[in-house]
């Protein structure tokens, strides 16, 4: 199956400092989504981006599906931006379930 | 409009236990997945669902494990007999399941503890 590799592993930053975070993936996909996973548990989608690039706010992404990596962007971070950030793909036809990578655990320190 | 819908929220329960998570989609979504979360293994899918048919089973990890969709706003995972290596958090999604957009959204979750 597809695998997912998402980098770095953990960061701390200062609250104000921006991020990058990558997801590097194996094959073509044609479902890409960045989750945010909040302290509670919680699994807030971000983005749905196979290709291209999006912003929302403060956060930003881009999917170059032919070079098989995607970038989230984080600017001026906030100590709520804090928790687990999740890349997850599909590759089938039509709705298919998603391959998680293990995520990026991000700490905001006021 | 309301979200994913997942009961219970959280449930403990003994080895040996029958246990049942429910999942309500979001209204006009066709397709429903469920997922678990553990430590060791991270976000993994076990099965999903597109106009109430299963379509991929392989993610369940064993026979103690069956999931339903009677209709198109309700699913049940159910595990019998559970183990405590069952203990995660299960997550139930949906996605309109058609077109250029395939967002899954995703439930607050259920944390189970088998004790």
């Amino acid at each position: 199956g597809i695998q997912v590799e998402q980098s770095p592993p953990d960061l701390i930053l200062q609250e104000g400092a921006n991020s990058t975070l990558r997801c590097n993936f194996s094959d073509s996909v044609n479902n890409l989504q960045w989750f945010h996973q909040n302290p509670w548990g919680q699994l807030i989608n971000l983005f749905y981006i196979p290709s291209g690039t999006k912003q929302n706010g403060r956060l930003s992404a881009t999917t170059v599906a032919t070079e098989r990596y995607s970038l989230l962007y984080i600017s001026s971070s906030q100590t709520t931006d804090s928790g687990v950030y999740f890349c997850a793909v599909a590759s089938g036809g039509g709705a298919d379930g998603l391959t998680f990578g293990k995520g990026t655990h991000l700490i905001i320190q006021p | 409009d309301a979200g994913v819908i997942q009961s219970p929220r959280h449930e403990v329960t003994e080895m040996g236990q029958e246990v049942t998570l429910r999942c309500k989609p979001i209204s006009g979504h066709n397709s429903l997945f469920w997922y678990r979360q553990t430590m060791m293994r991270g976000l993994e899918l076990l099965i999903y669902f597109n106009n109430n048919v299963p379509i991929d089973d392989s993610g369940m990890p064993e026979d103690r494990f069956s999931a339903k969709m009677p209709n198109a706003s309700f699913s049940t995972l159910k595990i019998q007999p559970s183990e405590p290596r069952d203990s995660a958090v299960y997550f139930c999604a949906s996605s309109w399941g058609g077109g250029s957009t395939d967002t899954q959204y995703f439930g607050p979750g259920t944390r189970l503890t088998v004790l």
